[in-house]
């Protein structure tokens, strides 16, 4: 079946080091991906949704700054915590949807992201 | 009162047991997903509805859109069905590209 690949995993870095996550279709063509962050006990939050060849589109609240998306091709999401401090510390998860009509949304595995 | 709400918050159950979690919704909707989290963090689409009834294995999913309700249902449950369950609505009229709204996730823990 479809699958989303997310890596890396796990990060842990040093207050003021920028993170790049990517994330990948494997077997689809992904029109669109979405990136959310997830606090402990708590549900996705949407950070912002980007459509391959555009600039992604950010929710309230959330920097465009400091969450660089990048969405170039078809198959490859990236999104970089620019300057991370430890507040940005979170899990990281995305997911992609093919243009194709009454196609499920697939998640990647997430990031584990750890500022010290 | 959120757009989608899930119950119960939490469940524990024995080896075996019949399990149901509920899911209702208060916008119209085009699809409705059942996701599992595993304690890892990653996310399994376990069903996308519509309408009717999906089934896959031990796991079954009903909706009733008239009701605005959901139903996850798992039959003789496994310790390895421990997970977070989130129900997820995409709104009616929206595009395929338009954000999911998710219910906060009912977290099922199945005991040997």
């Amino acid at each position: 079946g479809a699958v989303v690949s997310q890596h890396p995993s796990r990060v842990i870095c040093k207050s003021g080091t920028s993170v790049k996550i990517e994330c990948r279709s494997l077997d689809f063509q992904a029109t669109t991906m979405f990136w959310y962050r997830q606090f402990p006990k708590q549900s996705l939050m949407l950070m912002a949704t980007s459509n391959e060849g555009s600039k992604a589109t950010y929710e309230q609240g959330v920097e465009k700054d400091k969450f660089l998306i990048n969405h170039a091709s078809l198959t490859l999401s990236t999104l970089t915590v620019t300057s991370a401090h430890p507040e940005d510390s979170s899990f990281y998860i995305c997911s992609a949807l093919s243009g194709l009509l009454n196609q499920p949304q697939h998640f990647g595995d997430g990031t584990r992201l750890s500022i010290l | 009162k959120n757009e989608v709400e899930q119950s119960p918050q939490n469940l524990t159950a024995q080896e075996g047991e019949f399990i149901t979690i509920n899911c209702s919704y208060s916008v119209g909707i085009s699809a409705l997903h059942w996701l599992q989290q595993h304690p890892g963090g990653g996310i399994v689409s376990l069903f996308m509805l519509s309408s009717g009834k999906k089934k896959h294995g031990r796991l079954i999913a009903t909706i009733n859109i008239q009701e605005k309700h959901s139903s996850l249902h798992i039959t003789a449950s496994h310790p390895r069905d421990s997970a977070v369950y989130i129900c997820a609505v995409r709104s009616f009229g929206e595009t395929s590209g338009s954000r999911l709204t998710f219910g906060e996730g009912t977290q099922l823990t199945v005991n040997p």
